[in-house]
């Protein structure tokens, strides 16, 4: 079992609200990442993180920003949460070894249901 | 990008039968590597098999890539009831730490 967890699991909410998505990890991983994925479809990549003080965009628009403080943790916040933003959003840690060589490993997830 | 396609979408099988699934890319590659995400939960690392590798085996499972036909197969040999879950392909290439994942095969095997 990986040590990466995200809390809360499931999160129902209504529109407007501000939240927060806790990530922390206990492996010492450098890189971090969170991933929106809609049922039975593709994991898409919101944001990720070098290292301490390095945040970056990924390939998909979000309304989401991130911060990395610590090495452990990684949070994903909403400032406003919309009917659109509903879906499973997955926190996943990596080592960076040379030649990208590297497994990622993902924390159980938490699906977000804005009302 | 060069995101993985897996193939099929969906396979469902008895129990103790094999399982195949595919899975095309695009572009030149550094390694591929294979997850199982069961349903409502995050993924886990399967198997990692590198550009210069044909073949790779754990367990009861079969992974081979052939880098010209930009393709690799995963096979589940024996399967279980415990193996039903979303099996992806993630490709990495260059010096990207992030590897790219495909829509994934959802497999059913009935007990």
């Amino acid at each position: 079992e990986a040590d990466i967890y995200q809390t809360p699991r499931y999160l129902v909410i209504g529109t407007g609200k501000k939240i927060t998505l806790e990530c922390s990890q206990t492996m010492g991983h450098d890189k971090m990442y969170w991933y929106q994925q809609d049922p039975g479809m593709e994991l898409h990549l919101i944001h990720y993180s070098y290292g301490v003080n390095s945040t970056e965009k990924g390939d998909l628009s979000s309304e989401s920003t991130v911060s990395r403080i610590r090495t452990e943790h990684f949070p994903l916040t909403l400032e406003s949460a919309r009917p659109s933003h509903t879906s499973q959003y997955l926190c996943a840690s990596s080592e960076g070894l040379a030649g990208g060589e590297y497994e990622q490993f993902f924390g159980p997830g938490t699906r977000l249901t804005v009302l | 990008s060069q995101q993985g396609e897996e193939d099929p979408q969906a396979l469902s099988i008895q129990e103790g039968e094999n399982a195949t699934m595919n899975c095309s890319y695009k572009t030149s590659i550094n390694n591929l590597q294979w997850y199982r995400q069961n349903s409502g939960r995050g993924l886990v690392h399967l198997i990692l098999i590198r550009s210069n590798e044909r073949e790779k085996h754990s367990g009861r499972l079969r992974v081979t890539l052939d880098t010209s036909k930009k393709s690799s197969s995963l096979l589940i040999t024996a399967s279980r009831a415990a193996d039903t879950a979303s099996y992806f392909c993630a490709t990495g290439a260059g010096g990207s730490y992030i590897p790219t994942f495909g829509r994934g095969t959802s497999l059913i095997v009935h007990p």
